[in-house]
């Protein structure tokens, strides 16, 4: 009955490194988001996922940044050649993405700081 | 492109009074949902209420209801009786209902840092 977790929970690097974050979504959730949230601001879309697909990177601030779920369930965000505007808090989202709309449930976050 | 607005950045409520959270949003869209998350200094994101706009009956959830007026484009979130752990930041979101392929993203607002004082 575990929720969605995400590794790390934080993560310092240095200017220029590439990091991989990762979210392990609800046993059984299709639907997976990333969201971005910098401080004293509200979470912002950047990725989508149904299954497998990814359906929509519109939210991908720039080449940098790209996402995977091979398998339909877990799913990393990499950011290459990290810049310090990319410090945030990295959210992933699942929820069971069946029809009508269902709740997304918020995983705890990984903040990635860069020095 | 949706755009949702939270005006107060800040408030505070005495425990055990009621206290509202104002939002507002710009859309061209007919069928939409609008949610209220709440962000404890643990930094969860906690669904509170959401609300269909089909539906004119505004939704509650216990101690939270909202006031949604959809030819003003505003959904404000009452919460009454105040209680210490209510003490978080709020958001407010957008979200069209786009279907499982095209996915249902959020829109949030830049949020409401409510302190509820003993």
């Amino acid at each position: 009955g575990a929720g969605v977790s995400q590794s790390p929970r934080y993560k310092v690097t240095k200017r220029g490194q590439d990091v991989a974050l990762r979210c392990d979504p609800i046993s059984g959730h299709v639907s997976l988001y990333w969201y971005r949230q910098a401080l004293g601001q509200g979470p912002e879309f950047l990725t989508y996922f149904n299954y497998e697909a990814q359906q929509d990177k519109s939210g991908l601030p720039n080449d940098r940044f790209s996402a995977e779920r091979p398998e339909g369930s877990i799913s990393t965000l990499t950011i290459q050649r990290t810049e310090q505007r990319d410090s945030a808090m990295y959210r992933c989202a699942s929820s069971l993405g069946r029809t009508g709309v269902n709740e997304q449930f918020f995983g705890p976050g990984t903040r990635l700081t860069v020095l | 492109a949706q755009t949702v607005t939270q005006s107060q950045p800040e408030m505070s409520v005495q425990e055990a009074e009621t206290v509202t959270l104002s939002c507002t949003y710009d859309t061209s869209e007919n069928n939409y949902y609008l949610f209220w998350y709440k962000q404890p200094p643990s930094r969860q994101m906690i669904l509170v209420i959401r609300q269909e706009a089909y539906k004119q009956q505004n939704a509650t959830e216990n101690r939270f209801s909202v006031n949604f007026q959809k030819a003003a484009k505003s959904f404000s979130l009452k919460i009454s009786d105040s209680q210490l752990g209510d003490t978080a930041m709020y958001f407010c979101a957008f979200m069209t209902h786009r279907g499982n392929n095209a996915g249902n993203m959020l829109t949030f607002g830049g949020g409401t840092r409510l302190m509820v004082k003993p």
